[in-house]
């Protein structure tokens, strides 16, 4: 069946350091890929999507490019900010017509002033 | 814009009782989902619905869980009767039809 693993956290750094959280994915066919943020106490947020193969998805600094080789998401920023920490969801949505998403284990960042 | 809308944000009840989760999508979505998040499983899909009709109900732990849909702006997620294993985030989510999911913000669920 699709599924998606992700890196173990937390992940501690501090303020401007450069962050990755890989992502790798299992499924049939060009599923698309997602980024979901999730603050404390709030519900998930879109960080960003790609659909197909070397498509780069961006949004507020964070990148993800999609590698069909690797089967890979790996989500990434250059300068991170107290305030980007949350928990990060990496997620796939098959090609399938099935319209629910299958989600990574989230990854807990914490940024340190 | 109004987001999804999920009530109630807290709930605590004593095992056996029946409770209902609400939620109500964003006007215009076809697509209204239900997951629930624990530290146990992750997010997980319970149901989703496409114009009203449940499509995809693989995920409903087991006949104590009941999902309807009776419009296109008001779901409602059952439990009848409650275990403490149930305790979890439910989430709702919308969309439509190629277009990512967007999230309520869950109503936190504790069973005693």
């Amino acid at each position: 069946g699709d599924s998606v693993t992700q890196m173990e956290g937390p992940v501690t750094l501090s303020e401007e350091a450069f962050l990755t959280i890989n992502c790798t994915y299992t499924a049939t066919g060009y599923p698309s890929l997602f980024w979901y943020v999730q603050y404390p106490g709030e519900g998930l947020q879109l960080l960003l999507k790609a659909t197909k193969a070397d498509d780069k998805g961006s949004n507020k600094g964070f990148e993800a490019t999609y590698r069909k080789e690797t089967t890979s998401f790996h989500l990434e920023k250059g300068s991170v900010q107290v305030s980007d920490s949350a928990v990060y969801f990496c997620a796939l949505q098959t090609d399938t017509g099935r319209r629910a998403l299958t989600f990574g284990s989230g990854t807990r960042l914490q940024v340190q002033p | 814009d109004a987001g999804v809308i999920q009530s109630p944000r807290h709930e605590v009840t004593e095992m056996g009782q029946e409770v209902t989760l609400r939620c109500k999508p964003i006007s215009g979505h076809d697509y209204l989902f239900w997951y629930r998040q624990t530290m146990m499983r992750g997010l997980e899909l319970l149901i989703y619905f496409n114009n009203n009709v449940p499509i995809d109900d693989s995920g409903m732990p087991e006949d104590r869980f009941s999902a309807k849909m009776p419009n296109a702006s008001f779901s409602t997620l059952k439990i009848q009767p409650s275990e403490p294993r149930d305790s979890a985030v439910y989430f709702c989510a919308s969309s439509l039809l190629s277009q990512p999911q967007h999230f309520g913000d869950g109503t936190r669920l504790s069973i005693l």
